[in-house]
């Protein structure tokens, strides 16, 4: 099993501000995943961080807004810069165990995000 | 490409009472299937999941979900619900070495 801390839990910000959530997993992990999870809505994958690599985006998500960062095997950060109302949502970091397909994604608790 | 769809966004049903909530997947490769929930104010669990072998599987709260190949179906169901299964719970498969939710539902357990 995986642990996976976030900070901050929450946070209110002002349109325009940048935020950097940090996630925190209490074992060396390859793959990092961060979420995001608006209102109503079901998870979606914001982008794939392998350590030692530049993150993977996916459709609609880029690196300008999402810049990531994953200095070694259990940590990572996500920012959201320049924010708007419409960031408003929980971000979800998450991890895969080690048993390669089919194993256990493990995710931390959240960060919920209001933009103001 | 995969998909998951959760026909229900919300379920009420009463203190003791059976609860199904469906989900349907569609895959192209083989399938692997879960289904996660979300307790109020608390991160995802893994509730389930179904990788090969025996079609029904079980949690240890009381949930099972039956892989049907035929029906490309995954429902959840318990044949008796608490007040502390409250939740959304959402159904994931993996695709392209990526997980894929559907969009979840909330299961709200009337007194």
């Amino acid at each position: 099993s995986a642990v996976i801390s976030q900070k901050p839990s929450r946070d209110i910000c002002q349109r325009g501000t940048s935020l950097t959530i940090q996630c925190q997993v209490d074992s060396q992990v390859t793959m990092m995943f961060w979420y995001r999870q608006q209102p109503g809505q079901s998870l979606t994958l914001i982008a794939t961080a392998n350590q030692g690599s530049e993150a993977t985006y996916e459709s609609g998500f880029v690196i300008d807004k999402f810049p990531i960062s994953r200095p070694n095997l259990t940590f990572s950060t996500l920012t959201v810069s320049n924010m708007s109302p419409e960031d408003s949502s929980i971000y979800l970091c998450s991890v895969v165990g080690t048993g390669g397909i089919g194993e256990t994604q493990y995710f931390g608790p959240g960060t919920r995000l209001l933009v103001l | 490409a995969q998909s998951v769809t959760q026909l229900d966004s919300q379920v009420p049903v009463f203190e003791e009472a059976p609860v199904e909530l469906r989900c349907n997947y569609s895959s192209s490769v083989s399938v692997y299937l879960f289904w996660y929930v979300q307790y109020p104010n608390q991160g995802l669990q893994l509730l389930l999941k179904y990788l090969s072998g025996s079609t029904l599987v079980k949690s240890i709260n009381g949930f099972e979900a039956e892989f049907n190949k035929s029906q490309t179906s995954f429902h959840l169901r318990k044949p008796s619900v608490h007040i502390s299964d409250t939740a959304e719970y959402f159904c994931a498969v993996i695709g392209d070495d990526k997980i894929i939710f559907g969009k979840g539902t909330r299961l709200h357990i009337l007194p």
